[in-house]
């Protein structure tokens, strides 16, 4: 079946780096442009940005452009965020989702993985 | 970037009640809206999306409605298991941006 799994997360230091990878399984990988999108502990959903199928182009929400990069792996299935930079406000609970961008029956979310900044 | 604006932001319902939740957009999305259950602890599940077509498998109780700037979802015959928050979410433009919620409480 469809499945998304996240993984990475964890607990660091302000200003560090981190990258979380989401392994997609069940369905053709290469052919999906795929997401990611946060949640801060008590609080909704917000969209962090997009990689194109093919890798070709990103798209980031303004709170995250400078400092998230997304990547794929199109032959490990998988999916990847790093995090530069990281501050206090970035402690959410980090999702992977397909299609959520079109009018798809195909939309799908991992189960997310939780990151933590703090000294 | 375009804001969506749900209300109410909670509610209070029994079982077997019928509720609906509204979710306004700060600008035309045509029909580009999707609505989300999250219950605590758990990702999002999709229910709908192109405004008012439901995902499979979700049963026909969860109904949305409209287009250009003004959506609902209506849930009827309220159970246990759809005590849960609801976020719409607009995929007309990028940046994509989420509703802020609607925290549905058994009364």
């Amino acid at each position: 079946q469809v499945q998304l799994v996240e993984s990475g997360g964890g607990v660091v230091l302000p200003g560090r780096s981190l990258k979380l990878s989401c392994e997609a399984s069940g369905f053709t990988f290469r052919t999906y442009s795929m997401h990611w999108v946060r949640q801060a502990p008590g609080k909704g959903l917000e969209w962090v940005g997009i990689i194109w199928y093919d890798g070709s182009n990103e798209y980031y929400a303004d709170s995250v452009k400078g400092r998230f990069t997304i990547s794929r792996d199109n032959f490990k299935n998988t999916l990847y965020l790093q995090i530069d930079s990281l501050r206090p406000e970035d402690t959410a609970i980090y999702y992977c989702a397909r299609d959520l961008h079109s009018s798809s029956p195909d939309v799908t979310w991992g189960q997310g993985t939780a990151v933590t900044v703090s000294s | 970037d375009i804001q969506m604006t749900q209300s109410p932001s909670s509610l209070s319902a029994s079982v077997g009640a019928t509720v609906t939740i509204t979710c306004r957009a700060s600008q035309g999305i045509s029909n580009y809206l999707a609505w989300f259950q999250q219950k605590p602890g758990k990702a999002p599940k999709s229910l709908i999306y192109a405004a008012s077509t439901l995902q499979s498998g979700v049963p026909s109780k969860f109904s949305g409605t409209g287009s250009g700037t003004y959506f609902t979802l209506t849930i009827s015959s309220l159970q246990p298991e759809d005590f849960a928050t609801y976020y719409c979410q607009q995929y007309n433009s990028f940046p994509l941006t989420f509703g802020g919620g609607t925290k549905v409480e058994i009364k």
